[in-house]
């Protein structure tokens, strides 16, 4: 089956930009998370979604936001950007497994600020 | 704050050696999982383990969750190049509303020497 599929793969802003990412997840599943990595934050938890409900969201101001369609789709939009925005974006598809939740991860947007 | 402490960040060692990482925290987690991330592409994952005490092996990693659920090692035996990459470890902590977040350590960049 299809993986998690993460477009697109590269983007370059200008500070004060914004920009929108988007995530197609595994087929049937109904959750999505965000993560940002950095070389000095590692990855860090920025939202999750499921069923087009925010149910959890990390520590990340609010220029940081996101939505989930009826597909399951999710996107991800940062406003204003800062040259501290840039950083590989991975999104996260998952389902319960009956005891714990399986999570697959999309090769990730890679954002340059400049 | 920094949830998952995971050690080395850095390892470097020849080929045929055993290696062991560690992941500590002061958190209970309800799972632990390892993946295994690749230069420009997402994490994959490589095993979940749920329950203290617990012992999974894969091919010639062994991976342990503490009694506590708390901390966690990846021992290597015989390590390949084929080894080579970024190992995470990731504990699994339930928020309302059964959502679920990943709280990832800094994770191990390790490299196999032929």
């Amino acid at each position: 089956k299809a993986g998690v599929t993460q477009t697109p793969r590269y983007l370059i802003k200008t500070r004060g930009q914004q920009v929108t990412l988007s995530c197609s997840p595994i087929s049937g599943h109904r959750s999505v998370s965000w993560y940002q990595q950095t070389p000095g934050q590692g990855l860090q938890f920025l939202f999750e979604y499921f069923s087009e409900t925010q149910r959890n969201k990390g520590n990340f101001p609010g220029r940081f936001s996101g939505r989930q369609f009826s597909n399951s789709r999710s996107e991800m939009n940062v406003s204003t950007l800062e040259l501290g925005d840039s950083a590989l974006y991975l999104c996260a598809s998952s389902s319960w497994t009956g005891v714990n939740y399986g999570y697959t991860f999309g090769s990730g947007t890679r954002l340059t600020v400049v | 704050t920094q949830l998952l402490e995971q050690s080395p960040q850095f390892l470097s060692i020849q080929e045929g050696e055993n290696l062991t990482v560690y992941c500590n925290s002061s958190s209970v987690f309800s799972s632990l999982q390892w993946y295994r991330q690749e230069p420009g592409e997402g994490p994959v994952l490589l095993v979940t383990v749920v329950t203290g005490g617990e012992v999974k092996k894969l091919k010639r990693l062994t991976f342990q969750f503490g009694d506590a659920r708390k901390d966690s090692s990846l021992h290597i035996t015989a390590a390949q190049p084929g080894d080579t990459g970024l190992y995470l470890c990731a504990g699994a902590l339930f928020v309302i509303q059964g959502a679920q977040k990943l709280v990832f350590g800094q994770g191990t960049r390790l490299t196999i020497n032929p």
